[in-house]
């Protein structure tokens, strides 16, 4: 049962234009959401994240758009660049009934590729 | 200067043996955790670990435990390795409180033979 979905396991993009990557999610007491970059061979790069009450956060070429009810985000990268082409996850968070922070839920990821 | 580091990187091992995969943070966050990436590679969570309790996913089964001798080291202990247990297994830290983003290490890449 995947609470966190990313449906396109790659995406092909033209450097200097706009990567939108998306993610689906179905439980609907995640309260945080997080995206994450992962190169082969390494650890998961936490990137930007979005509070369950904001709609959008921006972080230098870096936006999430939040849209609740349709339980849906996305990532947009712009302008790509190819040190861009990674695997990005997408994760959520939910409060843990004893206050603390439970582990994420992640989605599978999605290969992003720049095309020179 | 690395702020999640793990030991061994590649780890290689029959079936029925213990190991340790270790993992030290240098970010001075009060949680940690052990996450396993399997073939598919979807990353789970296995465990998170604060000074005040752990919390287990109810699907590890118990040849896994979390051994933490202080707040900047959480060491994952596998007992009785099977064939399914090869994944890549990350370690990540965070301050305590949901939101707060996890960091990683570069993970241990277990094959069981």
């Amino acid at each position: 049962d995947q609470q966190v979905k990313q449906n396109s396991p790659s995406l092909s993009v033209q450097e200097g234009r706009i990567s939108i990557l998306n993610c689906d999610y179905t439980n609907s007491m995640f309260d945080y959401f997080l995206w994450y970059k992962k190169y082969p061979a390494e650890g998961p790069t936490f990137l930007i994240s979005i509070s369950s009450i904001k709609d959008k956060n921006e972080d230098g070429r870096f936006t999430v758009f939040l849209n609740k009810s349709a339980k849906h985000l996305s990532l947009h990268i712009v302008p790509s660049q190819p040190g861009d082409s990674a695997v990005y996850f997408c994760a959520a968070s939910a409060m843990y009934s004893g206050g603390g922070a439970d582990g994420l839920t992640f989605g599978k990821g999605t290969h992003l590729i720049i095309q020179p | 200067d690395t702020a999640v580091s793990q030991t061994p990187k590649y780890l290689v091992t029959q079936m029925g043996n213990d190991k340790s995969i270790k993992c030290e943070q240098n970010l001075g966050h009060d949680t940690m955790y052990w996450y396993k990436q399997d073939s598919k590679k979807f990353l789970k969570i296995m465990f998170s670990y604060n000074n005040k309790e752990l919390i287990i996913n109810e699907t590890v089964p118990n040849r896994f435990s979390p051994k933490s001798p202080d707040k900047a080291h959480l060491n994952l202990h596998i007992n009785s390795l099977e064939l399914g247990d090869s994944a890549v297994y990350f370690c990540a830290s965070s301050q305590v409180g949901t939101g707060a983003p996890q960091y990683f290490g570069p993970g241990t890449r277990l094959l069981v033979l």
